[in-house]
């Protein structure tokens, strides 16, 4: 079945920068999106962008630019996105997720990200 | 950005029948989709364009509307589908609504 694992619980200082992954499983991994969602506790959902890692092709939405970074790893059906410039408002809950037919249909179970002095 | 609109929160006794709304502020045809999510959990796709039950979810959830306004509902609704529900467009870039919180009495 189709799975996507991410990575576990950060925690980093302001100013430094965070790398999530996002490993899937049960599928092409190079014939799907992989989409990334914010989510601030309590709060709602933020998209973030995408990845197509079957041409490494990105789009980040305009509140993410500059934020993100995106990058893909066929070898390993990983997934990742690089958190720069970390602000206490970075602070939030992460969810990479698989784009098919256009809707997210597998989501991962999330990565906390805490961002303290 | 196309704003989603939704009603904060519902409560709703088992076996009843719940409808949740989601207001569009800009036409976005039938790309809607909606969203399921329980405390501490990951979302789960319920409905896909408007009306497509995804797979794996139970025929007591459905979704109509188109253009602006999109409905979610619940018939008959069980104690297990306490949780917060999300709609979210496609059309226009991809936003998301705020969430509706379903409580169940």
């Amino acid at each position: 079945q189709v799975q996507l694992q991410q990575s576990g619980a950060e925690l980093a200082k302001p100013g430094t920068s965070v790398k999530l992954s996002c490993k899937a499983s049960g599928y092409t991994f190079t014939s799907y999106y992989i989409y990334w969602v914010k989510q601030r506790p309590g709060q709602g959902l933020e998209w973030i962008g995408y990845i197509y890692p079957g041409n490494g092709g990105t789009y980040y939405s305009e509140k993410f630019k500059g934020k993100a970074t995106f990058t893909a790893d066929t070898s390993s059906s990983t997934a990742y996105m690089l958190l720069g410039s970390l602000t206490p408002e970075d602070s939030a809950y992460y969810f990479c997720a698989r784009q098919g037919f256009g809707v997210m249909d597998a989501w991962g179970q999330g990565a906390s990200v805490t961002v303290s002095s | 950005d196309t704003v989603l609109t939704q009603s904060p929160a519902l409560a709703v006794s088992p076996g009843e029948r719940v409808s949740i709304s989601c207001r569009a502020s800009e036409g976005v045809n039938s790309y809607m989709h909606w969203y399921q999510q329980k405390p501490g959990q990951q979302p789960k796709l319920l409905i896909y364009k408007a009306s497509n039950l995804a797979s794996g979810v139970p025929a007591r959830f459905s979704g109509s509307g188109s253009g602006t306004d999109f409905t979610l509902t619940i018939d008959p609704v069980e104690a297990d589908d306490t949780a917060t529900y999300f709609c979210q467009q496609s059309w226009n870039e991809l936003t998301f609504g705020s969430g509706t919180k379903l409580e169940i009495k």
